[in-house]
Order: C-alpha cells, then structure tokens, then sequence
C-alpha cells in the first residue's frame, strides 16, 4: 500500500522555469491538498481539491496552478519558478467520509515531500 | 484569524527524562486539533485527534491533553527513536477542511 506518492523528490530550477510536481493516492480518498514547508514556519495551504472536479486556493496560492486530473492524481504547477518558491512541497489526503469524528475534523495523510530549489 | 503556536521550538532530552511540548491556539469553532510527528526527510505522520476541552489520547509513551485554549504532548521515558519533529494543527469551523499548521517543535533524545 503505496499511500500517498510524490514526483520529482528533488528539483533545481532556474528562475522563470516551470514544472510540474505529480502526486497520487491510492487510498480512495475524496480530498486533496498541496502544502509547502519553510524553516521556522508551519505548513502552509497552497491549492486543495474536496473532491474530484473542484479546487480551491488556499493560504498562499500565488504563483501555483493545481489540476486534478482525476480521484487519484493532483497536480501543482509552477509557471514561472521564483526564488522565493524554494520549499519542499508535500501532497496529502484525506477520506472525507468515515474518519470524521462527531465535529467534521479530517486526518491527512502525507506524501514524502519534493524538495524545490529555484536559482 | 486561526492562530497556532507551538514551544519549545526545540527540545533536548536525555533517555528516560520525561517532558511536555505545548501547543496554544485561536480558532473560531474548534473541530478537531492534530498532532503529527515528522522525521527528516519525510513528510509528517499522524498520531492523534483531539475533538474537545477534556480529551486526552494515548499512544505508547505519547499522551495528549485538549483545554480551550492548548494542548500538550506529554512524552513519558522518552527513547532515542522518539526524536522528531511534532507538529500540532488546528481545524476550524471557518473553511473546509483547512488545517493551521504551527512551526513544530524539535525534540532530540539522547542516550
């Protein structure tokens, strides 16, 4: 059971490139989401999909596209890499059905992490 | 605005020395507070929901506590596999499914 799984694991780029970053799930899970993690500060939204056809920006969406191409794939894109996009990127997921508790609170689970560093 | 904070930012232990990380909050609605621990390299692994003042959780040598305002991650003759990073995030009322992350606190465990 793969979980949740991230390509590339490490990127260089240089300012003004783009790429793609691919995540899957193969939990059947309804939610997904894309956070980036900087020293000294907390996980931070970028795009999430509730379900299958819908996305929504989250914290600090400028800069990235997402795409959900299916139940078990989304995709962030980066048009125009920005020094300040240098980050490691994390892919989670989440059942929006039975790991709810009485108060609607979901549990992610975590890809391993894609380190991006833009020159 | 949703507001997580975490201290220590880092913690050093030696074996078997027993301590609590903190994790204060602000949100609107409170439905669930998560802890997850994070290795090096690797993206963060849950451990608890906590859904109201009063909860408390167990798993191994870890426990959390919920009040209204914070909870803590006690850690009970802590082990060197114990070190990591925790994390602590807050779910609201405000925005669907939207998870406040704080900064995490690093704890080292040492022989």
């Amino acid at each position: 059971n793969a979980g949740v799984t991230q390509t590339p694991k490490f990127q260089v780029l240089k300012t003004g490139q783009s790429m793609t970053l691919q995540c899957a799930q193969d939990m059947n899970h309804n939610s997904m989401y894309w956070y980036r993690q900087d020293p000294g500060m907390g996980l931070r939204l970028i795009y999430y999909s509730a379900s299958e056809g819908t996305t929504d920006k989250g914290e600090v969406p400028n800069g990235y596209n997402v795409s959900r191409l299916n139940k078990r794939e989304f995709s962030l894109r980066l048009e125009s890499a920005a020094p300040s996009q240098t980050s490691v990127y994390f892919c989670a997921s989440s059942d929006t059905g039975g790991r709810y508790g009485n108060s609607g609170a979901n549990v992610l689970t975590f890809g391993a992490g894609s380190r991006l560093t833009v020159l | 605005e949703d507001q997580v904070t975490q201290s220590p930012e880092a913690l050093r232990l030696q074996e078997g020395e027993s301590s609590s990380l903190n994790c204060s909050y602000t949100v609107s609605g409170l439905r669930g507070l998560f802890w997850y621990r994070q290795d090096p390299g690797k993206g963060p692994e849950f451990l608890f929901t906590l859904y109201s003042a009063g909860e408390e959780k167990e798993k191994e040598r870890l426990k959390a506590t919920l009040t209204k305002k914070e909870s803590f991650l006690h850690i009970t003759a802590p082990k060197p596999e114990d070190s990591a990073t925790y994390l602590c995030a807050v779910q609201g009322s405000g925005g669907y499914n939207k998870l406040i992350f704080g900064a995490g606190t690093r704890l080292a465990v040492h022989p």
